[in-house]
């Protein structure tokens, strides 16, 4: 069964700081992986994703992630924090070999302070 | 491009009732996926629609059902409404439900059951 765990309920840093948000999956096929931002009152807004390639993908607002493989690990990073990147943020797998739903973690509450 | 709509944004209805959401995806988008988003069991996959058919439907109760229609509108209906079934309902939508395409979601519907 696939899964998402993110172990952090919230993540707490001071802007300018480097931040990082984790996240760690199970699938039986090959993973497809993306990171979602949750602003109160919204829906989720899609930041980037991995689907196959380097490691290291880029995507909105200056956040990327960084694929192991390994370590079954897709951990969202961004070297600089806003206090506008202040949210909640969720991880979410789609198995290649399971259909079509995203399986989402928990979701990780970041709060940047000034 | 116009994003994903939901309508209506809010709803109250009592227990017994039955409710139904609207969803108008992405032009483009053929693929139309329901989930509820609730505090205790965060996201959960309910249904995803393409071509007017059901391909992929998670572990919800009869109650809750959907269909799209031929412009790739999607309508999920939840009948004799309970309690629990308050939550935020995410409508999201994709060039393609497999594979590699990020979904992109909608505002939610917010549901509350009296």
């Amino acid at each position: 069964a696939q899964s998402v765990a993110q172990p952090e309920d919230q993540v707490n840093v001071a802007e300018g700081n480097p931040l990082t948000v984790k996240c760690t999956y199970s699938v039986s096929g090959n993973p497809y992986l993306f990171w979602y931002v949750q602003y109160p009152n919204r829906g989720l807004q899609f930041l980037l994703k991995y689907i196959t390639g380097d490691n290291l993908v880029k995507g909105s607002y200056g956040f990327e992630a960084e694929f192991n493989k390994s370590q079954t690990s897709f951990h969202l990073k961004k070297p600089s924090a806003l206090v506008s990147d202040s949210a909640l943020y969720f991880c979410a797998v789609r198995d290649d070999q399971a259909g079509t739903a995203l399986i989402f973690g928990k979701g990780t509450t970041l709060s940047v302070s000034s | 491009k116009a994003g994903v709509t939901q309508t209506p944004r809010y709803l109250i209805k009592t227990r017994g009732q039955q409710v139904t959401l609207s969803c108008s995806p992405i032009s483009g988008h053929r693929s139309v996926s329901w989930y509820q988003q609730t505090p205790g069991q965060g996201l959960q996959f309910l249904f995803e629609y393409f071509s007017e058919t059901q391909r992929n439907k998670g572990n919800f109760p009869g109650r809750f059902s959907g269909r799209q229609f031929s412009n790739s509108r999607s309508e999920m209906n939840v009948s004799t409404l309970e309690l629990g079934d308050s939550a935020l309902y995410l409508c999201a939508s994709s060039l393609e439900g497999y594979g590699a395409y990020e979904q992109y979601f909608g505002p939610g519907t917010r549901l509350t059951v009296t």
